[in-house]
């Protein structure tokens, strides 16, 4: 079983439409992040959280909204869906820590907004 | 064969050829680096990660370098095999009070040839 599951795995949604991607972990990690990856790009971070009551916006978090719901679960909220959404979400995770840890990902929802 | 970072997105090597993939990285505070892989269809995979207390660091078939002089990063895998086939990512720490915030690099595509 993945340690980091993403659901769904692939979505099509109309523009306006409100969705939400959810993400579990079986690591044991404090630390939950959300990632969004465009077409010959990297990664550009969302939202991440260090714990259950900590959340933080990331460099694109304009349209998106998140929720912790326990230190297994972060979920993603598109409020109002738009085409420029269209992307492939990932959700990681990573230990608490000074300096930087490594993130452990799940395998991606991919999003297309008509 | 070689890359030489953002700017030459693919890579092409023989079987059995060695590979080396390039990152340059912007902010002499970084702290940590590490290098993913990324499979069609899958989600980032870790390979290899270094602090900047060390300039080089081994694995199976991988070695990573880091020079923070010229802030320059490489990958280097021995021995390239039709599975190594992959977009690789350079991701590095940048922020000193938190820890575990990675950006990404935009990646290249390693393709090998049999």
């Amino acid at each position: 079983d993945a340690d980091v599951t993403q659901t769904p795995r692939n979505r099509i949604t109309k523009t306006g439409k409100r969705i939400m991607l959810e993400c579990s972990q079986t690591k044991g990690h404090d630390r939950m992040y959300w990632y969004r990856q465009d077409p010959g790009l990297g990664l550009r971070l969302i939202y991440y959280s260090f714990d259950v009551k900590d959340i933080n916006k990331g460099e694109i978090s304009d349209g998106y909204s998140v929720s912790r719901q326990a230190q297994a679960k972060f979920s993603l909220s598109l409020e109002s869906a738009i085409p420029n959404q269209t992307a492939l979400y990932f959700c990681a995770t990573s230990e608490r820590g000074q300096g930087g840890n490594i993130q452990y990902f799940g395998a991606g929802t991919r999003l297309s907004v008509l | 064969g070689e890359s030489v970072g953002l700017h030459l997105p693919t890579l092409s090597v023989q079987e059995g050829d060695n590979s080396i993939i390039n990152c340059a990285y912007s902010n002499s505070a970084s702290d940590y680096f590490i290098w993913y892989k990324q499979e069609s269809g899958k989600g980032p995979q870790f390979i290899i990660d270094i602090r900047s207390n060390m300039d080089k660091r081994q694995g199976q078939r991988v070695t990573v370098l880091l020079n923070k002089t010229v802030k320059h990063l490489s990958l280097q895998i021995a021995a390239t095999q039709p599975g190594d086939s992959a977009v690789y990512f350079c991701a590095e720490n940048r922020d000193e009070t938190s820890g575990s915030r990675l950006t990404f690099g935009e990646g290249t595509q390693l393709t090998v040839n049999p």
